[in-house]
């Protein structure tokens, strides 16, 4: 297996562009998670889909935020219009569910800069 | 949200010296996951181990070690012989049913080890 996929792995856009990450989770799990870390806040909890209905998304910052996931290999994370203060990593992860497998597994991350 | 708290910032020790990461975890729930993750430098979020509430086996994996202790709500890591690649920043975590499973993550330790 692949593992978890994230586009791109690096993002920088101007401040007021529209943003949009990318997941491809494991085939099989039903959980996905957007996480974001930044250095004040650690990893933080945004969203999260159960069998590619949202669930959570008290965890969004804000109106600015919004994720989707259309199908259960794809999710998308849209942040417009985007500021500075949005620059973070963030990460997607997924999961079978929980008590099976190993537990929650991460892409690799979308490292995003907002100038 | 419970929290997790991991008390070290920052651990520094020279190589082959034993260290342990400490992590308290908050819960009022019987049914819960901890899990430890490593993020070294290249930035990827790395499973090292997931342990069930209803288990209170500690678990060795070569120089790695957990000790669970649901009396003192904690779940520690230790290191054995620790080598300049354990270089990292550690996380532990916890999930369980009424956040849907989604991982709720301490501050991390960064630990590095020196030659």
């Amino acid at each position: 297996d692949a593992g978890v996929i994230q586009s791109p792995r690096h993002e920088v856009t101007e401040m007021g562009q529209e943003v949009t990450l990318r997941c491809k989770p494991i085939s099989g799990h039903d959980y996905l998670f957007w996480y974001r870390q930044t250095m004040m806040r650690g990893l933080e909890l945004l969203i999260y889909f159960n069998n590619n209905v949202p669930i959570d998304d008290s965890g969004m910052p804000e109106d600015r935020f919004s994720a989707k996931m259309p199908n259960a290999s794809f999710s998308t994370l849209k942040i417009q219009p985007s500021e500075p203060r949005d620059s973070a990593v963030y990460f997607c992860a997924s999961s079978p569910i929980p008590g099976q497998g190993s537990g929650y597994t991460f892409g690799s991350g979308t490292r995003l800069t907002v100038v | 949200a419970q929290k997790v708290t991991q008390a070290q910032t920052e651990i520094s020790v020279v190589e082959k010296e034993d260290v342990t990461l400490d992590c308290v975890y908050e819960t009022r729930d019987t049914t819960y996951y901890l899990f430890w993750y490593k993020q070294p430098p290249s930035g990827e979020l790395v499973f090292l181990i997931r342990r069930n509430s209803f288990d209170e086996q500690n678990e060795i994996s070569g120089r790695y070690s957990w000790n669970f202790q649901k009396s003192t709500s904690s779940f520690n890591f230790t290191i054995t012989a620790s080598q300049v690649v354990d270089s990292a920043v550690y996380f532990c975590a916890r999930a369980n049913s009424n956040s849907g499973y989604a991982l709720n993550f301490g501050k991390g330790t960064s630990l590095l080890v020196t030659p």
